[in-house]
């Protein structure tokens, strides 16, 4: 198996609070995603990032940083939790986008509450 | 309209049935296609990627066909293990990873 390793693998945090999601990954993957997965819709992404320092955001960013500041390091941070972030978070890497045999690789995910 | 749809399901089939998913993207520049599995609980893995020729990996085959934007995946005599939830994904070339929202699949004896 990969090495995609999420921390914490639960939280329950309250309303109001910041709270920050670790991956880390052995691999040298060059790109790291986050998604957030509810009932009723699948994976989407937050937020994503193709090299140390650059990252762009995904189609539900609203309410969450990130930060890469080295490889193997993709930070989640959710500013101000509120309950409808309330969710699994999945970390997920790759080595490269462009080819048929590129395999992205998750993390067992954070299952985040917030009361 | 989400970028890449599937029909959620469930599909309830026997053992040994054939059945198809299909999934839809909208970006014409996606670039690369697959589809992943995922158990109850547990992390997406990759079943297969979808080559423009088409590909088969023993039960399974997946199709593309660019020209109407859909990829399909064909599960042949189904197994109860074949149970649990498919994901469509499409890579764009701006490097996101788009996962359909899945097909359930549900096999019984």
């Amino acid at each position: 198996d990969a090495g995609i390793t999420q921390s914490p693998r639960h939280k329950v945090t309250e309303t109001g609070t910041p709270v920050t999601l670790r991956c880390h990954q052995t691999e040298n993957h060059r790109y790291m995603y986050w998604y957030r997965q509810d009932p009723g819709h699948g994976l989407r992404l937050i937020h994503y990032s193709y090299g140390v320092k650059d990252t762009d955001k995904g189609e539900v960013s609203d309410g969450y940083s990130v930060s890469r500041s080295k490889t193997e390091d993709f930070l989640l941070t959710l500013e101000s939790a509120t309950s409808s972030q309330t969710s699994v978070y999945f970390c997920a890497t790759t080595r490269q986008t462009y080819t048929p045999d590129t395999e992205a690789f998750f993390g067992q995910g954070t299952r985040l509450t917030v009361v | 309209r989400k970028e890449v749809e599937q029909d959620p399901g469930p599909f309830n089939v026997p053992e040994g049935a054939t059945v198809a998913f299909n999934c839809t993207y909208s970006n014409s520049a996606s670039q690369s296609f697959f589809w992943y599995r995922q158990d109850c609980r547990k992390e997406p893995k990759l079943l297969m990627s979808v080559y423009s020729s088409g590909n088969e990996d023993g039960r399974f085959t997946a199709q593309l066909n660019r020209a109407s934007q859909y990829i399909s995946l064909l599960i042949r005599d189904s197994k109860l293990s074949d149970s649990a939830t498919y994901l469509c994904v499409v890579i764009h070339n701006t490097d996101k990873l788009i996962f359909g929202t899945g097909t359930r699949l549900q096999v019984f004896p």
